[in-house]
């Protein structure tokens, strides 16, 4: 069974940068898009964006001014970074396998148990 | 973007009802839509893909129907571990997106 987990800081400054990488476990990166997904508190859930296998990478319109993401599948690990984070960017954070599901894009079959990350000074 | 609009918010329900949610998307998805359930303080738990694929190891009580922009999931005799949040996401176009989910909880 795929696992993954999240790693990272708890707490981030305002105008700082948030930090997270997701570690596989039980599996290969190969032909999955790998993605960060995440949910404010007591709110739903919204799309960050992902990193393929190979290293490309789409992000949501939305964010994408502040986001990155890269994949090492040599530790197997990806990561995110989203800079000059305001508390709206307080959330749970959850990295996912995403798998092409025809004809569109991608449902996401694993997760990660989900990291809080508070904005605060 | 394209919106996905999930109805109920909430519904309340007994065990061994059917309960039935509905997501509508602001355009035609054909059936790129899968379904997650929630526990409190878990990730989300892919149940249906390709609107009315069942994922492996999911119990037969639960199914998905639809195709286009409306679609509907169901919850055969529901079980007290099926109490949670339910959210729906097309995967049609990016970005991907969510409805705003349903909680589903006992009368």
């Amino acid at each position: 069974q795929v696992q993954l987990q999240e790693a990272g800081p708890g707490l981030v400054k305002p105008s700082e940068t948030l930090s997270l990488t997701c570690t596989v476990s039980n599996g290969s990166m190969n032909y999955y898009y790998w993605s960060w997904i995440r949910q404010p508190p007591g709110k739903g859930l919204e799309w960050i964006g992902y990193v393929y296998y190979s290293g490309s990478t789409t992000y949501n319109p939305s964010l994408e001014s502040r986001v990155s993401m890269l994949i090492d599948t040599s530790k197997i690990q990806f990561s995110l970074k989203l800079k000059s984070v305001t508390a709206a960017d307080t959330a749970v954070y959850y990295c996912a396998r995403g798998v092409i599901a025809a004809p569109g894009w991608m449902a996401f079959d694993f997760w990660g148990q989900g990291a809080m990350v508070t904005v605060s000074s | 973007d394209i919106q996905v609009t999930q109805s109920p918010s909430s519904l309340p329900a007994s065990v061994g009802d059917r309960v039935t949610i509905t997501c509508r998307a602001s355009q035609d998805i054909s059936n790129s839509l899968s379904w997650y359930q929630q526990k409190p303080g878990k990730a989300p738990k892919l149940l249906i893909y390709d609107a009315s694929e069942l994922e492996t190891g999911v119990p037969s009580r639960f199914s998905g129907t639809g195709s286009g922009t409306d679609f509907t999931f169901t919850i055969d005799r529901l079980q007290p571990g099926d109490i949670a949040t339910y959210y729906c996401q097309q995967y049609d176009n990016l970005p991907l997106t969510f409805g705003g989910g349903t909680r589903v909880d006992l009368k």
